[in-house]
């Protein structure tokens, strides 16, 4: 069985510029979720989608946004890019994620893209 | 609101000795909790979970954890440890109805000959 996927691996961009990042779920996973794990400030949620709708957003501004698409895979979009955006950002999976307990929805995560922003 | 802190951002261990990372977690309502690993270049893997069931939990590669309501601790251990073990640890808190897992800030385990 293929995990996360995530792409690119790593991205360089500079101040004020726009990126699109993209996360392919474990198949039959319906929910998607997107962490930045930025330098010194350790793993935060970003944005939770299940069945192409948003479910949960982490404390960030409105520059970040998501979607998800019929497929399940998803993109995350940082307009107006900011020094302190650069980290890494992570994407998982799980099964579908509005029943049950977390506990019964296993977050499998992906490797990453690295975004550095000059 | 939902808290984790992991005391020690380094542990250094000798290979063979015992591993033990600290996790308190601050939680209004049962929690379920989660220890992740991080390899270097990876994302994270599933270590163990608490979900209410048995206290103490047992992971793969020898990894185990106690969950302490009276101490809201859910410590991580590994008898021996091995040079593989180096990487990245993070404890996790996340409850029931809410998809987001609140994660600690991270111990890095160093595993010296």
């Amino acid at each position: 069985e293929a995990g996360v996927t995530q792409s690119p691996t790593h991205l360089i961009k500079t101040r004020g510029q726009q990126v699109t990042l993209r996360c392919s779920p474990i198949s039959g996973h319906t929910s998607v979720y997107w962490y930045q794990q930025a330098l010194g400030l350790g793993l935060q949620f970003l944005l939770w989608y299940d069945e192409g709708e948003e479910r949960n957003r982490g404390n960030f501004p409105p520059r970040f946004s998501g979607r998800q698409f019929p497929n399940y895979s998803s993109e995350l979009n940082v307009n107006a890019l900011e020094l302190e955006d650069s980290a890494l950002y992570l994407c998982a999976s799980s099964r579908t994620g509005t029943s049950g307990g977390p506990g019964l929805n296993e977050q499998f995560f992906g490797p990453g893209t690295r975004l550095t922003v000059l | 609101a939902q808290s984790v802190t992991q005391l020690g951002s380094h542990v250094s261990v000798s290979e063979g000795a015992l591993v033990l990372l600290r996790c308190n977690y601050s939680s209004s309502v049962p929690p379920y909790l989660f220890w992740y690993v991080q390899y270097p270049n990876q994302g994270l893997q599933l270590l163990l979970k608490y979900t209410s069931a048995a206290t103490l939990v047992k992971g793969i590669n020898d990894f185990e954890a106690e969950f302490k309501k009276s101490e809201t601790s859910f410590h991580l251990t590994k008898p021996s440890a091995h040079m593989s073990d180096a990487a990245e640890y993070f404890c996790a808190v996340s409850s029931t109805g809410f998809q987001k897992l609140v994660f600690g800030t991270g111990t890095r385990l160093l595993v010296s000959p």
